[in-house]
Order: structure tokens, then C-alpha cells, then sequence
């Protein structure tokens, strides 16, 4: 099975500055067709997780440009630039049917 | 605008049952694979089981198999979870969710979730 690992396990920031958030995966995500098969949610307090990156770099529907992720087969950052209050929440990454343990953004 | 909609959650005995259920509408359900992912409290999250889009296949975590049932009706539009034998470690909230369009493995569309707390 594969194994996300995500760091940190949560990250203060001021609002306006930038957060980075790190997620590794144990084996490649890489598939045969050149998909990387990495997606990142948010659960924003009291609700239920939505959909915000997929295939490592693409924008869910709504999402705003703030939110980008990039990375290689096994080593991936989500960064939001210019951080607002409706940011925060709990990141995690994703493969197939595994999680990330996630990550808690709270603001300064 | 997709919709899922579950419903069942509350407080069980141990050793007791209880069923789950997920109204879904928006988009052509028989078209995906559906799924349960649950959180329990203050923890992160976890699949439980999905289903393919006829029903005819089914796939459960470990900590669940032979104790829980997943079962579709495309005609309602409507995804299921049957929990028996139910144990504490089961109290979570329990997320309906679309998995696999034909195309991509991935969670979609959630629903608001219910919860389901397992105490004597």
C-alpha cells in the first residue's frame, strides 16, 4: 500500500503571507499514461472535505489561483500564496482511496 | 448542481446495527463508483468501502470487512451502508462520496456527512 506522508502537521500564518505544505508518497504516482495521480482536499471547520487539486497541478471547479501544487513522482508541495481567513482548515493529500494525515492551517 | 445527501446516523449499542443512506442527484449516478469514507473524531480520514458503478463489485478496509454491506439502487439514485456488529472504534462521521468516473480514482463530490456514535 501506498503511505502519504504529510508535513508539517500544521502551519500558522499571517494572513496575506504564503504556506507551503509538503506531502511524500512511499512509491511513485506517476502512472503509465504520464498522470500523476496526486490530489489535494480541504476541510475547512465544521464541514466536510471538497476537492482542490487534481492530478497534482490542476484547479478543482471554484478554486481560487491562490491555490497551486506542483511536484515529481513522489514529492509534492500545495502552496497558497496570499493566504485569507476562508483558507483555513485541514489539507490532505490524496491517492486513489489513501489519505495524508493531513495538515492544520491556522492563521496568526 | 451535484448533490449527496446521507441519512441513518445516531447513537447505537455496541453489537447493533444500523444503515446508512446517501441520496445523490445532480449527475448520472449509475455512471460512477461510490464510496464511504469516514472520520472519526478529532482524526483524519479513512475509506471504508466503494462499489462499482453496477454494484456487482464491492471492496471493503480490513477493519470492516464481513461486518459491513455497501449496495447501490441506481433506479432512487441511492448508495448504502449496512453496519453490523457495530464497535466503538466505528463512531465517525460517515462521508458518501463519487470515486471512479471510467476515467480517474478520485474523491469528487462529498456529502455533509452523518455521524454514527457506537456507545453503550
Amino acid at each position: 500500500d501506498i503511505v502519504l506522508t504529510q508535513a508539517p502537521l500544521s502551519v500558522s500564518v499571517t494572513p496575506g503571507e504564503s504556506a507551503s505544505i509538503s506531502c511524500r508518497s512511499s512509491k511513485s504516482l506517476l502512472s503509465s499514461k504520464g498522470i500523476t495521480s496526486l490530489y489535494w482536499y480541504l476541510q475547512r471547520p465544521g464541514k466536510s472535505p471538497q476537492l482542490l487539486i487534481y492530478q497534482m497541478s490542476n484547479l478543482a471547479s471554484g478554486v481560487p489561483d491562490r491555490f497551486s501544487s506542483s511536484g515529481s513522482e513522489t514529492d509534492f508541495t500545495l502552496k497558497i500564496s496570499k493566504v485569507e481567513t476562508e483558507d483555513v482548515g485541514v489539507y490532505y493529500c490524496g491517492h486513489r482511496l489513501e489519505f495524508g494525515a493531513g495538515t492544520k492551517l491556522e492563521l496568526k | 448542481e451535484v448533490q449527496l445527501v446521507e441519512s441513518g446516523g445516531g447513537l447505537v449499542q455496541p453489537g447493533r446495527s444500523l444503515k446508512l443512506s446517501c441520496a445523490a442527484s445532480g449527475f448520472t449516478f449509475s455512471n460512477y463508483y461510490m464510496a464511504w469514507v469516514r472520520q472519526a473524531p478529532t482524526k483524519g480520514l479513512e475509506w471504508v468501502a466503494y462499489i462499482s458503478t453496477g454494484g456487482g463489485s464491492t471492496y471493503y478496509r480490513d477493519s470492516v470487512k464481513g461486518r459491513f454491506t455497501i449496495s447501490r439502487d441506481n433506479a432512487k439514485s441511492t448508495l448504502y451502508l449496512q453496519m453490523d456488529s457495530l464497535r466503538s472504534e466505528d463512531t465517525a462521521t460517515y462521508y458518501c462520496t463519487t470515486y471512479y468516473d471510467g476515467y480517474y480514482h478520485w474523491f469528487a463530490y462529498w456529502g455533509q456527512g452523518t455521524l454514527v456514535t457506537v456507545s453503550s
